[in-house]
């Protein structure tokens, strides 16, 4: 069974801590992403990464960085966090090659509350 | 750019109630086009796709027709269940862009 697995469901940090997110995939995926999920926002993509360390900015960039040096492994950074990345963040991965439809197999997301 | 148009919710349906989600997208080239739900608690997961114009993507009772004339790709159901309450996203992908596109979600609720 394939499978995206993010490091933690919930975390609670304070504000100016630095802050990791982790996620893993089985399926020898090229691609992978981290997204943000507000209500009514939807998913705002933050980064992306189509290689071992490669990455690329998404829609939302700013207070967030990205470390890929394993091909299975993408983590989320906040140099500092603050109360305004209260969220829940999805991390994703897909394949590439001819044929590939780009869909995205999903995490169950971590929740990070920033106090 | 490449954009997702979905109708608002919250939507609130009774159980065996027929369910209409509606999505447009705004895209260059030849999308593919996704619906994703999100139960509560979990991830997405993908519900359903089509990837050229006149498919019609199905799974667990739910249907999307890629209309390529209207740019649409509503999602429906006959017959709705509690079990369906989640939260339901439309997404495209150009070919070879990589990248899914999301609509901002639409949260169905199914009263017993």
């Amino acid at each position: 069974d394939v499978k995206v697995t993010q490091s933690s469901r919930y975390l609670v940090k304070r504000t100016g801590e630095k802050v990791f997110l982790e996620c893993v995939q089985d399926m020898d995926h090229e691609n992978m992403f981290w997204y943000r999920q507000d209500p009514g926002l939807g998913l705002r993509l933050i980064y992306f990464s189509y290689d071992v360390k490669m990455k690329e900015k998404g829609d939302i960039p700013e207070g967030y960085s990205v470390s890929r040096e394993k091909k299975e492994r993408f983590s989320l950074i906040l140099e500092s966090a603050s109360t305004n990345q209260t969220s829940m963040y999805l991390c994703a991965s897909s394949g590439t090659g001819w044929g590939n439809t780009g869909e995205l197999f999903f995490g169950e997301g971590s929740r990070l509350t920033v106090l | 750019g490449n954009s997702v148009t979905q109708m608002e919710g919250p939507v609130t349906l009774s159980e065996e109630a027929f369910l209409t989600i509606n999505c447009t997208y705004t895209a260059t080239g030849y999308p593919s086009l996704f619906w994703y739900v999100q139960y509560p608690g979990e991830g997405l997961q993908l519900l359903l796709k089509a990837t050229k114009a006149d498919d019609k993507g199905s799974n667990k009772g739910f249907e999307a027709t890629y209309r390529k004339e209207t740019t649409s790709f509503h999602l429906e159901k006959g017959s709705v269940q509690v079990s369906d309450s989640a939260v339901y996203f439309c997404a495209l992908s150009e070919r070879g862009a990589q990248k899914l596109v999301f609509g901002q979600g639409t949260r169905l609720t199914i009263n017993p």
